[in-house]
């Protein structure tokens, strides 16, 4: 009830294309699902993030769509760069589950140049 | 940009020692996180502090950990007795600023300490 499956795994990309990185989640009472972007060596850090009474966020190159019904969500870089090159988690956190952040298994993002 | 400050960040200890790990939040914040990432899997939770008690443990957080606040800036992580299974990156995090009591939800993490236990 309390993970987050994501996928795929590792994704590669040419520059200037559209990176789509999925996730889903079984808890309902899931309130708020940012997106973090890790660096080797780095700590996350939110990217993102979108909570279930919209549809779609969006920042610039990114955007999030959520699909409440389907218990689904997926971030979305458009104009991919090389310097996107990354790790990304998904995560989700609900009254329910207290505080804490469930975490995405992460999708290793190449963009080649 | 406020930042949560991580030291050391690298530490390597034989099994069965103590081992501190240390943590700077940021100042305004209210709720402070120990997460661990073993080499190549996802971030996992470990520990949640509000107001000076822990609010909320993972089962991987068994009586060989604790936490601590000793002096309003600092939060420490303590494994009693190391073991080769707890070598990962260990990531501090903090949120909920409460002078932008809107803003509640953004966690900020930190660089994180490398542990190695050998």
């Amino acid at each position: 009830q309390q993970q987050v499956k994501q996928s795929p795994q590792s994704l590669i990309v040419q520059k200037g294309g559209i990176s789509i990185i999925n996730c889903a989640y079984e808890n309902t009472a899931f309130d708020y699902f940012p997106w973090y972007q890790q660096f080797p060596g780095k700590g996350p850090a939110l990217l993102i993030a979108i909570r279930p009474d919209v549809s779609e966020k969006k920042e610039g190159r990114f955007t999030i769509s959520f699909n409440k019904s389907a218990k689904q969500f997926s971030l979305h870089i458009m104009d991919s760069q090389p310097g996107d090159s990354a790790t990304y988690f998904c995560a989700a956190r609900g009254e329910t589950s207290g505080s804490r952040l469930t975490f995405g298994e992460g999708t290793q993002l190449t963009v080649n140049p | 940009e406020p930042e949560v400050t991580q030291t050391p960040s690298h530490q390597v200890t034989q099994m069965g020692q103590e081992v501190i790990l240390r943590c700077v939040p940021i100042s305004n914040h209210l709720y402070f996180y120990w997460y661990r990432q073993i080499l190549g899997q996802k971030v996992e939770f470990l520990v949640s502090f509000y107001n000076n008690e822990i609010s909320e443990k993972s089962e991987i957080f068994d009586d060989q950990f604790s936490v601590e606040r000793p002096d309003g800036s600092n939060f420490t992580l303590k494994i009693r007795s190391t073991k080769l299974e707890d070598s990962a990156m260990y990531f501090c995090a903090s949120r909920g600023d409460k002078t932008r009591p809107k803003l509640n939800y953004g966690y900020t993490f930190g660089s994180g300490t490398r542990l190695t236990v050998v």
